[in-house]
Parts: C-alpha cells; structure tokens; sequence
C-alpha cells in the first residue's frame, strides 16, 4: 500500500532563514502533489498544487519542487517568519482518487 | 460564506454511549468526507460520499456510520463509543475529484470517549 513520510515530526528554525520541508513516497506514482497547512485546533487549509510536469511551483515566499523519479517533494519558505508556525502536510494525489495525507511536519519559527 | 462548519466542537462521552457529528457545507460540493486526526498518524479516512444519497468506506470505517439525505450535510455516527474513538474529527469537501481543487475542511470536532 503507498505510504507518506515526511521529514520529523518537527523543525524548528530561526526566524528569516528558509525552511525546507519533505515530504516521500513510496508504492504510488501521483500525478499531482498538494501542500496544506494546518494551525492549532483548526482543520487543514490548501495551500498550494504542483503537477508532475512542473518541477518547481512558487507562491509568495513558498517555493514546492516535485520529482518523481525521487518520489519526493520539497516545500520551502523564504525569509520565514513566526506566524509560518504550523503544521504542514503533503497530499501525493491522481485524478479522481481519495486524497491521502502525510503526518504532517510541526514547524516552529523563532523569533 | 461559511464553507464547512461541523457540529459539536468538543463532546465527552462514555463508553457505549451514542452520537451524531453533523457537517454542513455551503459551497454545493459533490464530496464529502470524514477523517480522524490522531498524533503521529495523520489524517486517515473513515466514509466518503460522492454525492447525496451516497456512502462508501474508507480506511477505517469500523464503529462508524454515515448518511447524506441532503447535498450539503453530512452525517457521522459512532453506535456505541469506544475509547479508541477518541480523536480529533474532521469534515471535508470538494466541487470534484479534479486534484486541482483541495479539500475545504472544517474546524474539527474533539471528542474524548471515557
């Protein structure tokens, strides 16, 4: 059965430095992978959507890269800043399929 | 536009005792979804629907039921609770099974089973 880890559970960083996310898969081969970020006692907010054909995908100071020959994707974020802390989780996902979810990384910015 | 708001937002229950979580929409999606959130376990899928009157399993559909009589709601019930029900719920939705669209989820419910 496909399987989603992503980088431990949590990563701290100092404020204004990049933070780097993965997010692996194994036994799948998806089309599309999704990034969603989820705050404290909130449900999950879709962040941003990257196609197999597109390597790299920027939003703002969110960069996602996507290789599939490495199952993997990267999700970064610039000049990052306390209120990027969160949860982050990823979604490998194909055309009318379920969407399943990695565990997701805590990411704690400090000042 | 409230998108997907879920009802209650927090609710103890004894072992055995039963309840309904409610899900309502807004946004006239055709999916719908119910997940756990457990720490170190991630997000995993109990029922789905794929339009009113519809059901279907998924993950880990054991102890749980669902309906959908109605487009914009959806319906899970625990029969008889469990303590290892006790999780974080989480409803979901989605116009299509397009991934260009992601999942519009609600604020959860935090259910505790004593």
């Amino acid at each position: 059965s496909q399987k989603i880890e992503q980088n431990s559970e949590a990563l701290n960083i100092q404020e204004g430095k990049t933070a780097t996310l993965t997010c692996n898969y194994t036994n799948y081969s998806p089309a599309y992978l999704q990034w969603y970020r989820q705050d404290p006692g909130r449900g999950p907010v879709f962040l941003l959507l990257i196609r197999e054909n597109e390597k790299e995908k920027r939003k703002e100071r969110l960069k996602v890269t996507f290789d599939t020959t490495l199952k993997q994707s990267l999700f970064h974020i610039t000049a990052s800043q306390p209120a990027d802390s969160a949860t982050y989780l990823c979604a490998p996902v194909n055309y009318g399929q379920n969407f399943v979810f990695g565990p997701g990384t805590r990411l704690s910015v400090l000042p | 536009n409230a998108g997907v708001t879920q009802t209650p937002k927090f609710r103890v229950l004894k072992t055995g005792q039963s309840m309904t979580l409610l899900c309502a929409q807004d946004m006239n999606h055709e999916y719908m979804y119910w997940y756990r959130q457990d720490p170190g376990m991630g997000l995993r899928l109990i029922h789905y629907s794929v339009g009113e009157g519809t059901t279907a399993k998924g993950e880990v559909p054991d102890g749980y039921n669902v309906s959908r009589l109605k487009k914009q709601n959806f319906l899970l019930g625990l029969e008889s609770a469990a303590p290892s029900q006790t999780s974080v719920y989480f409803c979901a939705s989605t116009p299509t099974r397009n991934p260009n669209y992601g999942y519009t989820f609600g604020s959860g419910t935090r259910l505790t089973v004593v």
